[in-house]
């Protein structure tokens, strides 16, 4: 069966970090690339950057440079998304996407495959 | 940076024809796809690259994108419908999703 499986909920002080895995089954994880998307309460949806499994190469969204850190653990299928200096702002479902590619520009994807989602609570 | 812009809601009567609308400066240049979420679920795409239905998305849905908005078109609407939809382009080496938008059916 084809899917995405995230970790468990967190809840995290601020300053703390928080380091959520998504394991891929069903398809060759090297073949491409993992997006990670986050959501508050009732919020949309914003997006977190990326991260070729094959490469290990990433990119992240401007807002979130400096504190995030993408990567990955080929043996076990499994991606990871580390969030530093958390602050309550950052309490949110984060989720875990398989990017398809839309044209022949690299990061041009839409997201065909979602994990279930992992809420990060921050909360003193 | 780029911005979508989706209404916040839009209201339609069982069995008629919701559209929802995503406006982006030249946004027909883009590929635009379009992911359905219900309460407490994760966002599932339903229309990619303006006008594609991934397998198991009914004919139901339909995209369409020109000058500087793309439209989802959701024909003969359902109870099951009802959910938030959200727009997202590539731009500038950056996804964008749009704010999203509610679709309830009366």
């Amino acid at each position: 069966q084809v899917q995405l499986v995230q970790s468990g909920a967190e809840v995290k002080k601020p300053g703390a970090s928080v380091k959520v895995s998504c394991k891929a089954s069903g398809y060759t994880f090297t073949s491409y690339d993992i997006n990670w998307v986050r959501q508050a309460t009732g919020q949309g949806l914003e997006w977190m950057g990326w991260m070729n499994p094959n490469s290990g190469n990433t990119g992240y969204a401007q807002k979130f440079q400096g504190r995030v850190t993408m990567t990955r653990n080929t043996s076990i299928s499994t991606a990871y998304m580390e969030l530093s200096s958390l602050r309550s702002e950052d309490t949110a479902v984060y989720y875990c996407a398989r990017g398809r590619g839309s044209s022949s520009w690299y990061g041009d994807w839409y997201f065909d495959l979602w994990g279930r989602g992992t809420l990060v609570t921050v909360s003193s | 940076s780029y911005e979508l812009t989706q209404p916040l809601s839009v209201s339609v009567a069982l069995g008629q024809t919701a559209r929802i609308t995503c406006g982006g400066n030249n946004i027909g240049s883009k590929n635009v796809h379009w992911y359905q979420q219900k309460p407490g679920q994760a966002p599932v795409l339903v229309i990619y690259r303006d006008s594609n239905r991934p397998s198991g998305i009914p004919e139901r849905f339909s995209g369409s994108n020109s000058g500087n908005t793309a439209t989802l078109t959701i024909s003969r609407a359902q109870a099951g419908d009802e959910a938030d939809y959200y727009c997202q382009v590539w731009d500038s080496s950056t996804e964008v999703f749009g704010g999203g938008t509610k679709l309830t059916v009366l």
